[in-house]
């Protein structure tokens, strides 16, 4: 039982390139979140799901694409990377239950 | 617009004495707020909450307060331990329609010395 899991831990990337961040939970909760972590800033939310075929924006969609591919995972697209988006990435499920959500390990990212 | 503030950055505080970490709100929408703690290269993690309907949980040696008519929050703990040493972020939560959304303040570092 691992929880919530994201991969990768660390990613350099280039302005302009492209790539992946994934995100899975075995907890069968109907809901996921992607937040980003800045200096300063808190956790703003990017995109979440409240059930498996549905996304929603949060506060800072913008340069983001998701995909809720089933109920257990659900991906974080850069599509051209920019330096603004240099940032420490968390996925959570909210308990159905509470308001709490539980973080995965976060995805540190790179971007020159 | 910072719907939940944490107005000091960090904080130092003695092995075995109070540490007061304060959160306060402007959107009287929320009803629920809740306390994480986060250590270096990991996720947040749940620590306390508390509902709108209440003024005060404890959790062993945490302890959360709320004041509506000031909109503002607080947590307490006590005694304060070196494993303490972590940021903490104050949240509210807020029903979007689809789901249950939760804003953060900006946390604040606590560091308890020896």
């Amino acid at each position: 039982n691992a929880g919530v899991t994201q991969t990768p831990k660390f990613q350099v990337l280039k302005t302009g390139q492209s790539m992946t961040l994934q995100c899975a939970q075995d907890m069968n909760h109907n809901s996921m979140y992607w937040y980003r972590q800045d200096p300063g800033m808190g956790l703003r939310l990017i995109y979440y799901s409240a059930s498996e075929g549905t996304t929603d924006k949060g506060e800072v969609p913008n340069g983001y694409n998701v995909s809720r591919l089933n109920k257990r995972e659900f991906s974080l697209r850069l599509e051209s990377a920019a330096p603004s988006q240099t940032s420490v990435y968390f996925c959570a499920t909210p308990n159905p239950s509470s308001y709490t959500q539980y973080f995965g390990p976060g995805t540190r990212l790179t971007v020159l | 617009d910072q719907q939940v503030k944490q107005n000091s950055p960090s904080l130092s505080v003695q092995e075995g004495r109070i540490s007061i970490l304060n959160c306060d709100y402007t959107n009287s929408m929320f009803d629920y707020f809740l306390w994480y703690k986060k250590y270096p290269a990991e996720g947040p993690t749940f620590l306390i909450s508390i509902s709108s309907i209440k003024d005060k949980n404890e959790d062993g040696r945490f302890t959360v307060f709320l004041n509506k008519s000031a909109k503002h929050l607080s947590l307490h703990i006590v005694p304060s331990q070196p494993g303490d040493s972590a940021v903490y972020f104050c949240a509210a939560s807020g029903f979007t329609g689809t789901a249950s959304k939760l804003t953060f303040g900006t946390g604040t570092r606590l560091q308890v010395t020896l």
